[in-house]
């Protein structure tokens, strides 16, 4: 596609709940990551895939939060028992290093609110 | 630990008042540094990429610079439409992005 594409862009859920955040990447890129923003805050890292390597996890706060991508391409983040903490936009980017230098290309987040 | 700094962290000006915004960084290695425009309710947008100390990229009305320590991102003229976030961030591994906390920048009619 010509951009990032996330889905849903609003996600209202329940505390306790599970919820899977969907991104598809800009087509030919083999980087993905996944970011955290909180309201007035800056951008935390939490996850990178490059290509069939290994993912960088080491930005994932907790061990409720997981995420896959399959193919190479399409990506799901899913939070498990979410807390209230959760409520944030979370951010997916994808680059191709072999293109574009390591420009990062974000989509338009996905707004979750735990109530 | 890579650290980056956005100063100041809000910013008024009149239509047509230049400015500066910073960005100070301490990384281990630098293999590029970023910056992104952000509106409210709307993903970064990027802007630039700076690989080396003494490197300038321009855009309309922006002008970004590099040196060993900072960036600087130059609004000239700026108008109510450069209302936005901007963020810098940086490479230190050639994988993930380290993110400062971003300018607001308000422009006034």
């Amino acid at each position: 596609g010509a951009g990032v594409s996330q889905s849903p862009s609003n996600k209202v859920t329940e505390k306790g709940k599970d919820v899977e955040l969907r991104c598809d990447p800009i087509s030919g890129h083999t980087a993905l990551y996944w970011y955290r923003q909180s309201l007035g805050q800056g951008l935390e890292f939490l996850i990178y895939f490059q290509g069939n390597s290994a993912p960088d996890k080491s930005g994932l706060p907790s061990d409720r939060f997981s995420a896959e991508r399959t193919g190479g391409s399409v990506s799901t983040l899913t939070i498990q028992r979410t807390q209230q903490e959760d409520s944030a936009v979370y951010l997916c980017a994808s680059s191709s290093h072999r293109t574009d230098g390591n420009t990062i290309y974000f989509g338009e987040g996905s707004w979750l609110t735990v109530v | 630990e890579d650290q980056v700094t956005q100063s100041p962290e809000a910013l008024r000006l009149q239509e047509g008042e230049s400015s500066s915004l910073n960005c100070s960084y301490t990384v281990s290695g630098l293999r590029g540094l970023f910056w992104y425009r952000q509106d409210p309710g709307k993903g970064p947008e990027f802007l630039f990429t700076l690989y080396s100390a003494g490197e300038e990229k321009e855009k309309e009305r922006l002008k970004a610079t590099l040196t060993k320590k900072e960036s600087f991102l130059h609004i000239t003229a700026p108008k109510p439409e450069d209302s936005a976030t901007y963020l810098c961030a940086v490479d230190p591994s050639g994988s993930r992005l380290t993110f400062g906390e971003g300018t607001q920048l308000t422009v006034n009619p």
